[in-house]
């Protein structure tokens, strides 16, 4: 299964502080999406890392891939009780559908 | 518009009842999707609709019957199901084929069945 892997399953740290997530897949990729679910809701697209990109930011996001160890990570910095939800990590892989793959996610809790 | 929407929000069916979820986004895409998703899951992929045409159907019960009778309309028809079917039915659209597909999500509609 191409089915990523975060880590941890569940998260909890005081605002305004960083938040790290990580995602590892099985097979090689064309690229790695990042999504965020709050409680009971539709998923939202946060960002997309390509298989030949190393680092991209978002505004408060930071997200990192290498592909020699088919792993990602998310970090939120300077986090806020808003950003309190579950953040999955997508992949489509190489030669596949282009369909992405969700992983377990992260349950975020930021308190306030 | 950046926005899928789905209805109705909620539902409760029984065993032998038939119900039908919708979907609709006016963004020109191309391809739609419909995922089942439960408690602290990821979404799981159900059926794909590329171009109207039904692409991809990841082995679902035939109780679940998609149809897309536009290339702004998903709809979900239910019939007997069973209570192990209640969870968060989720429809996205993308636009079709190639990399670097971003999926936007509707809200979901929350099924129980009882």
């Amino acid at each position: 299964s191409q089915q990523g892997e975060e880590d941890p399953q569940a998260l909890s740290i005081q605002e305004g502080e960083n938040a790290t997530m990580n995602c590892s897949y099985k097979t090689s990729i064309n690229n790695l999406q990042w999504y965020r679910q709050n409680s009971g809701r539709g998923l939202v697209h946060l960002i997309l890392i390509r298989s030949n990109e190393r680092e991209k930011h978002s505004g408060r996001l930071r997200v990192t891939l290498d592909t020699s160890k088919k792993s990602s990570s998310l970090l939120i910095t300077a986090s806020r009780a808003a950003d309190t939800a579950s953040y999955f990590c997508a992949t489509d892989a190489s030669g596949g559908s282009y369909i992405p793959t969700f992983g377990r996610g992260t349950s975020l809790i930021v308190h306030p | 518009d950046t926005e899928v929407t789905q209805t109705p929000k909620h539902l409760v069916m029984g065993m032998t009842n038939k119900k039908s979820l919708k979907c609709e986004q006016h963004m020109g895409h191309r391809a739609m999707y419909w995922y089942k998703q439960k408690a602290k899951k990821p979404p799981e992929l159900m059926f794909v609709y590329s171009y109207e045409k039904l692409s991809i159907n990841e082995s679902v019960p035939s109780r679940f019957s998609p149809e897309c009778p536009n290339s702004s309309l998903l709809n979900l028809h239910l019939h007997a199901l069973q209570p192990e079917d209640s969870a968060l039915y989720l429809c996205a659209s993308s636009h079709p084929g190639g990399e670097g597909k971003t999926q936007y999500f509707g809200p979901g509609t929350r099924l129980l069945v009882l």
